[in-house]
């Protein structure tokens, strides 16, 4: 089945504890990207990849960090995760930036950060 | 700073009734527009696409688009209590690789 999968699905953590939020893809898209989700705020992008090794911010990504060492592979980190960054979390691909490409979302992972 | 304005509701419908769901961007520069769902604790999913001014049809759902107007917008025929849901309006600018800017929702509730 082609999908988006993260993990974990929820977390709880404190304030400083390094964390990494995994995000695979089996359809061998190139695109892949990291959104946060807040009440009234819509989907935020944090970062973005349109292919391996190729990385880039997006509209938040202060206090954020990924890589993209494989093509299915996408994780999000965060170095020292402080209460601001208790969002519900979503990561997405498409197979490329075109226009007709549609994004495909994970399940999401809800992070709160005490 | 790029804005896609939607009201938040929630818009409260009969079921059978229309629902009509509206969004507003702020860069002309957008060329691609997009409506997805998100049930409460789920994942979006797209329903609609459109870059054309005009109207474009699929099923029970209509997009409309107005350039000039800088105006996105849904209708929901028919609507079911399974369309209760948070809908999302994007916009993709083209100048930036399509990168789409999402508006902050209206939830529908869609009364029996």
């Amino acid at each position: 089945e082609a999908q988006v999968t993260q993990n974990p699905r929820y977390l709880i953590t404190v304030t400083g504890k390094k964390l990494t939020v995994t995000c695979s893809q089996n359809m061998n898209h190139e695109y892949m990207s990291w959104y946060r989700q807040d009440p009234g705020l819509g989907l935020r992008q944090i970062y973005y990849s349109m292919n391996v090794e190729v990385t880039d911010k997006g509209d938040v990504p202060e206090g954020y960090k990924v890589s993209r060492k494989e093509k299915r592979n996408f994780p999000l980190i965060l170095e020292s995760p402080s209460p601001n960054q208790t969002s519900l979390y979503f990561c997405a691909s498409s197979i490329d930036r075109g226009r007709d490409s549609p994004l495909h979302f994970g399940n999401g992972t809800r992070l709160t950060v005490t | 700073q790029k804005e896609v304005e939607q009201n938040s509701g929630p818009l409260s419908v009969p079921e059978g009734a229309i629902a009509s769901l509206n969004c507003t961007y702020s860069d002309r520069g957008s060329q691609s527009f997009f409506w997805y769902r998100q049930y409460s604790g789920k994942s979006p999913e797209l329903i609609m696409s459109i870059y054309s001014n005009g109207d474009k049809e699929d099923g029970r759902f209509t997009a409309q688009l107005n350039k000039a107007s800088q105006y996105v917008s849904l209708l929901i025929r028919d609507s079911q209590p399974s369309d209760s849901a948070t809908y999302l309006c994007a916009a993709g600018d083209k100048a930036a690789g399509n990168k789409l800017t999402f508006g902050g929702g209206t939830r529908v509730l869609v009364k029996p």
